[in-house]
C-alpha cells in the first residue's frame, strides 16, 4: 500500500503569517509531486509541482522536496484568508500516471 | 489552458439504476482518470485508461465500469447504482510524461 500521510489540520495561522503544510511518503519510487488547493465543493486545483530535491518558489508558494527523507512541503508567505482551504499532497511513480493523494490538511488563515 | 468537463455538477438517482457520468477533455490527453471523493477518505481512484479502448483498475473498481470509445471522452458507469456510492465523482486528465493531472468541476452524485 502506498502511503501519502498529511495532518488533517485544521492549521490556523494569522493573515500575513507562513503557513507550513508538510506530507510524507511511503513509496520511494515516487516521481513527482504536486500540491493541490481544493475550496470547499470544488475540485483540486493544482497549486504547484516539483520532481527535483531542494526549494522551488511560485510567487507566495514554495514546495520543498526531500526525497531521502520522503517528505514535501508547501510554504504560503503572506498568508491570505482567501487561502482557506484544504491543501493536497499526490505523487506518481514510475509505475504509471496515476496519482496517490494525502487525505489532506485544512488550512484557516484568520484575519 | 486545459478543460476537462463533466456532464453534470449535482445527480440525483435510485438504488439499482444504471448511471453514465461523462468526462470530455480538450487537449488531446492521452490519460483519464476517474475518482471518488469522500470526507475522511480523501480521493480514491476508480479507473483509469492511457488510451482509446484502454483500461485499467485503480483502487476501488468494484461497482463501476467504464467505457473510452474516443480519446477525448472517459465515461463511467454505475451498473447497479447503491446508497455507498454516493459520492462526489472527478474525472482528471493529463498528457503523457510526469505533468499533473486537471481536474474537471467534479459530479456530486446521491444514490436515493
Amino acid at each position: 500500500q502506498k502511503e501519502v500521510e498529511q495532518n488533517s489540520g485544521p492549521l490556523s495561522v494569522p493573515e500575513g503569517a507562513i503557513a507550513s503544510l508538510n506530507c510524507t511518503y511511503s513509496d520511494r519510487g515516487s516521481q513527482s509531486f504536486f500540491w493541490y488547493r481544493q475550496y470547499s465543493g470544488k475540485s483540486p486545483e493544482l497549486i504547484m509541482f516539483i520532481y527535483s530535491n531542494g526549494d522551488k518558489e511560485d510567487g507566495r508558494f514554495t514546495a520543498q522536496l526531500n526525497k531521502a527523507s520522503q517528505y514535501v512541503s508547501l510554504l504560503i508567505r503572506d498568508s491570505q484568508p482567501s487561502d482557506s482551504a484544504t491543501y493536497l499532497c499526490a505523487m506518481n511513480s514510475n509505475s504509471g500516471y496515476a496519482l496517490n493523494f494525502g487525505k489532506g490538511t485544512s488550512l484557516l488563515v484568520t484575519p | 489552458d486545459v478543460k476537462v468537463t463533466q456532464s453534470s455538477r449535482y445527480l440525483v438517482k435510485r438504488t439499482g439504476e444504471k448511471v453514465f457520468l461523462e468526462c470530455v477533455q480538450d487537449m488531446d490527453h492521452e490519460n483519464m482518470f476517474w475518482y471518488r471523493q469522500d470526507p475522511g477518505l480523501g480521493l480514491r481512484l476508480i479507473y483509469f485508461s492511457y488510451d482509446v479502448k484502454m483500461k485499467e483498475k485503480g483502487d476501488i473498481p468494484e461497482g463501476y465500469s467504464v467505457s473510452r470509445e474516443k480519446k477525448e471522452r472517459f465515461s463511467l458507469i454505475l451498473e447497479s447504482a447503491s446508497t455507498n456510492q454516493t459520492s462526489m465523482y472527478l474525472c482528471a486528465s493529463l498528457n503523457s510524461g510526469n505533468q499533473p493531472q486537471h481536474f474537471g468541476d467534479g459530479t456530486r452524485l446521491s444514490i436515493l
